[in-house]
């Protein structure tokens, strides 16, 4: 059974679009919700988190949304741009277990046409 | 900014044959961790480490080993490579969880390791 799960496994928007990335997990402990963003050849970098305490978090044209009810969460990336065009990967992790373990998604493959 | 390299960063090996695939990291970080990536999915934890000489089991341990010398060093080990294990390997490292109990993992590169 897949912990976390993502849709749409790939996503293609225009540049200046919104693009909008699911996300959604079974385990009711998961608390930390961190976002990467990955190139190709590269290994993946964080690029937005949130605590479940929240239900919304903002760090420029990214925006995380956060349902507990749900289970859901959704990254936006406002006006999209070509270099926006990645792999996103959702991951999820429970805080009070003290490892740092985290649990990731099969990713969103982005592409932004210019 | 956070600093993990890998070596090597692509590796041929024979089924049957011993792999050992080596991460450092530069930043004074307390806890170090190795994933698998297979074509088209997401990471999955296969060891960690909070302290050196200690390493404990992730998700998918089965036909790996590791050791933590020091805490710069993290190693990730096949005693005996099979087909079912070639993918990429990422190792990351993080800062103390402290009171938070949760910190940023910093990746390094990625090793593409294929097993024939």
């Amino acid at each position: 059974q897949q912990q976390v799960r993502q849709s749409p496994q790939s996503l293609t928007v225009w540049e200046g679009e919104t693009a909008i990335l699911n996300c959604s997990y079974e385990n009711s402990a998961f608390d930390y919700f961190p976002w990467y963003q990955q190139f190709p050849g590269e290994g993946p970098a964080l690029l937005i988190s949130i605590l479940s305490v929240s239900d919304k978090k903002e760090d420029g044209r990214f925006t995380i949304f956060f349902n507990k009810r749900e289970k859901k969460l959704s990254l936006h990336i406002a006006d999209s741009q070509p270099g926006d065009s990645a792999t996103y990967f959702c991951a999820a992790s429970e805080v009070n277990t003290n490892t740092g373990k985290l649990t990731f998604g099969d990713g969103t493959v982005l592409t932004v046409k210019p | 900014e956070a600093a993990v390299t890998q070596s090597p960063r692509s590796k041929v090996a024979v089924t049957g044959g011993k792999v050992t695939l080596s991460c450092h990291q530069t930043n004074n970080h307390d806890y170090m961790y190795w994933y698998r990536q297979d074509t088209g999915h997401g990471l999955r934890l296969i060891h960690y480490s909070y302290v050196a000489d200690s390493t404990e089991k992730g998700d998918i341990p089965d036909g790996y080993k590791a050791s933590r010398p020091s805490q710069e060093n993290f190693s990730l080990i096949l005693e005996l490579a099979s087909l079912s294990q070639t993918a990429v390997y990422f190792c990351a490292s993080s800062e103390g969880l402290g009171g938070r109990n949760y910190a940023e993992q910093f990746f390094g590169p990625g090793t593409r390791l294929t097993v024939l």
